[in-house]
């Protein structure tokens, strides 16, 4: 499945810079996902989106700050980050992120995000 | 809370052989289930769910079947080829909740099948 794109795929980026993680879903869907990635850690949600509003910010640090200007398009602004934050970060989106537990969530290829 | 449990890996193969990674949830209500297959270098791509009690899933000769009574489902695969190598995540999608459709993921097995 093509139809998530991540940009940049590769990241490296100091402790005082501001940065940002942009996706783009072509499947017409409404919810948007970033997941954190982290080695030998769980995949760990970070924010969701439904019709561009957030419906769930899982304890992320403010560091962190997503923004979604419409359904097509998520990103994740980085400023201040540690070098604990580094991993890998992906996108998904599915078609609607209401009750419908059996919606499939599709993933694009992640940024790999180097903090040092 | 929710929370799946898969084995850890690495798991090591030779081709042909029989895979098997086993899964266990916690979960309330009644969650949809999933297997996540990731191949090096790229994000997860879903290989199969299934949303209630005795649904077996299956897709590219990998199968897995809901078990309610023993909150399992195990992937298996009966003859595996090289490329087949890659990281498999179980999870669930908690059902039932205003926002729901959000994953709770396993810690990822990592399979390798060699020639």
């Amino acid at each position: 499945e093509t139809g998530v794109t991540q940009t940049p795929r590769h990241l490296v980026m100091g402790m005082t810079n501001k940065k940002s993680l942009k996706c783009e879903q072509h499947l017409g869907h409404n919810a948007m996902y970033w997941y954190k990635q982290s080695a030998k850690k769980p995949l760990e949600l970070m924010f969701v989106y439904n019709f561009k509003e957030q419906t769930e910010n899982n304890s992320v640090p403010s560091r962190f700050s997503p923004e979604c200007p419409n359904s097509s398009h998520l990103f994740l602004h980085l400023h201040t980050l540690q070098p604990e934050d580094s991993a890998l970060y992906l996108c998904a989106s599915s078609p609607t992120s209401g009750t419908r537990s059996t919606d499939t969530q599709y993933f694009g290829p992640g940024t790999r995000l180097t903090v040092l | 809370g929710n929370s799946v449990t898969q084995m850890e890996g690495p798991v090591t193969l030779s081709e042909e052989a029989f895979l098997t990674i086993n899964c266990t949830y916690t979960a309330t209500g009644y969650p949809s289930l999933f297997w996540y297959v990731q191949y090096p270098g790229e994000g997860l791509q879903l290989l199969l769910k299934a949303t209630k009690a005795d649904d077996k899933g299956s897709n590219k000769g990998f199968e897995a079947t809901y078990r309610k009574e023993t909150t399992s489902f195990h992937l298996e695969k009966g003859s595996v080829q090289v490329s087949d190598s890659a990281v498999y995540f179980c999870a669930l999608s908690r059902s039932g909740e205003a926002a729901g459709n959000k994953l709770t993921f396993g810690g990822g097995t990592r399979v390798l099948v060699k020639p």
